[in-house]
């Protein structure tokens, strides 16, 4: 398997645009993360989804965040509109039963301007 | 709030000299607790994890990690450090049979030196 794959890997965007985040997990894990990762804040959950269904999005900071998981091979973490707060490293992993490791991916480095 | 603290945010040692990293956590259950590496530019990999048993487990490159419920250590150590295990590390948590979110520790950033 080639483990958790996103893109893209670098996304630079000026303030106001629309930026779309893409994540495909590994086949057959049927929970899938958003991480969040900036040097104030470290490490952050955004939202997870079980069997393709929102399960947590308490950590969404703002409605201008959404994710959609339309199927079990694809997820989207949407920001509109970006601002240059948003600028981070933002994870997708995915794991396959209850209380089992997560495998990440490589992330996305988002950069707002 | 259940919450993971790695105290040392910088560490630096020299090749082949012994390492510990420390964590700490807080919870009344014992939790499920994970050690993650992340080099420069990459994702997070899971290096170790425990669960239940054994309170020393074994993981991969070298690294070892000891459970001590009467400290709230998960401690990660390895005895001879190599260039390449400079990178930060990352203790990670999430109680057992609850949600399944990670709660992770702010990192400790590994330095090696020749």
């Amino acid at each position: 398997d080639a483990g958790v794959i996103q893109s893209p890997r670098h996304e630079v965007t000026e303030m106001g645009q629309e930026v779309t985040l893409r994540c495909k997990p590994i086949s057959g894990h049927d929970y899938l993360f958003w991480y969040r990762q900036t040097m104030m804040r470290g490490l952050e959950l955004l939202i997870y989804f079980n069997n393709n269904v929102p399960i947590d999005d308490s950590g969404m900071p703002e409605d201008r965040f959404s994710a959609k998981m339309p199927n079990a091979s694809f997820s989207t973490l949407k920001i509109q509109p970006s601002e240059p707060r948003d600028s981070a490293v933002y994870f997708c992993a995915s794991s396959n039963r209850e209380n089992t490791e997560a495998f990440f991916g490589q992330g996305t480095r988002l950069t707002v301007v | 709030a259940q919450s993971v603290t790695q105290p040392d945010i910088h560490i630096t040692v020299s090749e082949g000299a012994s390492l510990e990293l420390r964590c700490n956590y807080s919870y009344g259950a014992t939790p499920y607790l994970f050690w993650y590496v992340q080099s420069p530019g990459q994702g997070l990999q899971l290096l170790l994890k425990y669960f239940s048993g054994d309170t020393l487990v074994q993981g991969i490159k070298g690294f070892e990690a000891e459970f001590k419920r009467s400290q709230s250590s998960f401690n990660l150590r390895k005895p001879s450090v190599h260039w390449s295990d400079a990178a930060e590390y990352f203790c990670a948590r999430y109680p057992p049979g609850s949600a399944r979110q990670l709660t992770f520790g702010s990192g400790t950033q590994l330095t090696v030196l020749p």
